[in-house]
């Protein structure tokens, strides 16, 4: 079956770090870019971050560069966000996306 | 930097009729665009990618159509489980943006 499993979303306080994970299955991971899409209370799908096949190309909303750090394993099939310096409005359901596979979305919560 | 946009922000038509959501891309993007449709709580579903190409299992009731900078979508005759919203995404090089998204209900 193919499929991404999102995990490591949770609560977490204003200025503190996350880590999601997202493993794939039933499709050639290496051969796609993978993207994080978050998705506020209420509001629309916002692309985060991307990552080419290899690694070697990344792209960041403006709103989160500097911040977060978008990487892959492919030997592992997986892919990864680093969130430092979390804010009130990173709070969103966190999407894995790639070769037009979806995972059911990771929450993250910033709030003190 | 590129953005996308789409029009109208939302509408409300009655069961069976044509409905045509545009989007427009803020630099040319050939034909790399796709069109999800997203129900309350739900993931988003993949409808159409290549700008006109129907993914598999999707009605054939929606098409798309468009290259370069401007992209539309329609649905032929408006069922009632089609009440969702509806955003298109580019995905060429780089940025993966989305649209702001276009919110369909039933007259």
């Amino acid at each position: 079956e193919v499929q991404l499993v999102e995990s490591g979303g949770g609560l977490v306080q204003p200025g503190g770090s996350l880590r999601l994970s997202c493993a794939a299955s039933g499709f050639t991971f290496s051969r796609n870019w993978m993207s994080w899409v978050r998705q506020a209370p209420g509001k629309g799908l916002e692309w985060v971050a991307n990552i080419k096949e290899d690694g070697s190309e990344k792209y960041y909303v403006d709103s989160v560069k500097g911040r977060f750090t978008i990487s892959r394993d492919n030997a592992k099939k997986s892919v990864y966000l680093q969130m430092n310096s979390l804010r009130v409005e990173d709070t969103a359901v966190y999407y894995c996306t790639g070769g037009w596979v979806w995972g059911k979305g990771t929450t993250v919560t910033v709030s003190s | 930097d590129m953005q996308m946009t789409q029009s109208p922000s939302s509408l409300s038509a009655s069961v069976g009729d044509r409905v045509t959501i545009t989007c427009r891309a803020s630099q040319g993007i050939s034909n790399y665009l796709a069109w999800y449709q997203q129900k309350p709580g739900k993931v988003p579903q993949l409808l159409i990618y290549a700008a006109s190409t129907l993914q598999s299992g999707v009605p054939s009731r929606f098409s798309g159509s468009g290259s370069g900078t401007d992209f539309t979508l329609t649905i032929s005759s408006l069922q009632p489980e089609d009440v969702a919203t509806y955003y298109c995404q580019k995905y060429n090089s780089g940025p993966a943006t989305f649209g702001p998204g276009t919110k369909v209900d039933i007259k």
